[in-house]
């Protein structure tokens, strides 16, 4: 089982819709959960952190954490095309010496 | 955030040369982490940079093959040695930063592009 999984993807939503992207990991103890946006050719940038179970909003992005499910994701509410990019998932486990990420979902917003 | 350099951004390199890549940081950090993201991949730590150690490698990944020098907290080298085809890739410079939330945050470098010939 690889540590942090997400959706395959590619992930397309019409302009202005909700998407969702999520994500699952294989350490129970992990803590710090992260969500990164890599357009093609840059380097990822983050975007949403969240620590605790629950919801974790700002702007049009929410990130939700259920711990007790292993299950974090991020929604993106009014996409737009410039939202179009690749979502990274990262996790930092219970040893908190390095980031794990995922292999990351592709969405495509399409005016 | 930490505003990150690195240098080259990009380079297409011969087999069987090194090339040397440098990340600069604006603030001291303890923690730099080298990353390699090949074409349409996720990223892949290649080692942890800490000042005053030797640099911890993950699995796969080893000292000869990937030199890094860590001389103080804002700055960093990863070397590729030996090039071939298959090191085609970006490389990222990566730092940790404790966070206003009360937690660490990673933030990247605009990555270094490198293709072997």
């Amino acid at each position: 089982q690889k540590e942090v999984e997400q959706n395959s993807g590619p992930l397309s939503v019409p302009e202005g819709a909700i998407a969702s992207l999520n994500c699952t990991y294989s350490d129970r103890g992990s803590q710090s959960f992260f969500w990164y946006r890599q357009y093609s050719g840059k380097s990822p940038e983050l975007i949403m952190f969240i620590y605790s179970n629950g919801d974790k909003e700002d702007g049009r992005f929410t990130a939700q954490l259920n711990k007790a499910s292993q299950y974090v994701s991020l929604l993106i509410r009014d996409s737009q095309p410039s939202d179009s990019a690749t979502y990274l998932c990262a996790v930092i486990g219970t040893s908190y010496d390095k980031v794990i990420f995922g292999p990351g979902t592709s969405l495509s917003v399409i005016p | 955030s930490a505003v990150i350099s690195q240098k080259p951004s990009r380079d297409i390199c011969q087999r069987g040369t090194s090339l040397t890549i440098q990340c600069q940081v604006d603030s001291q950090v303890t923690m730099m982490f080298w990353y390699r993201q090949q074409p349409g991949q996720s990223l892949t730590l290649i080692a942890t940079a800490n000042q005053g150690s030797e640099a911890t490698y993950e699995s796969g990944f080893v000292i000869d093959k990937f030199p890094i020098s860590r001389p103080n907290l804002t700055f960093s080298t990863l070397t590729v040695s030996n090039m071939s085809p298959e090191d085609s890739s970006i490389y990222l410079c990566s730092v940790e930063e404790y966070g206003l939330a009360g937690g660490y945050e990673q933030y990247f470098g605009p990555g270094t592009r490198l293709t072997v010939t």
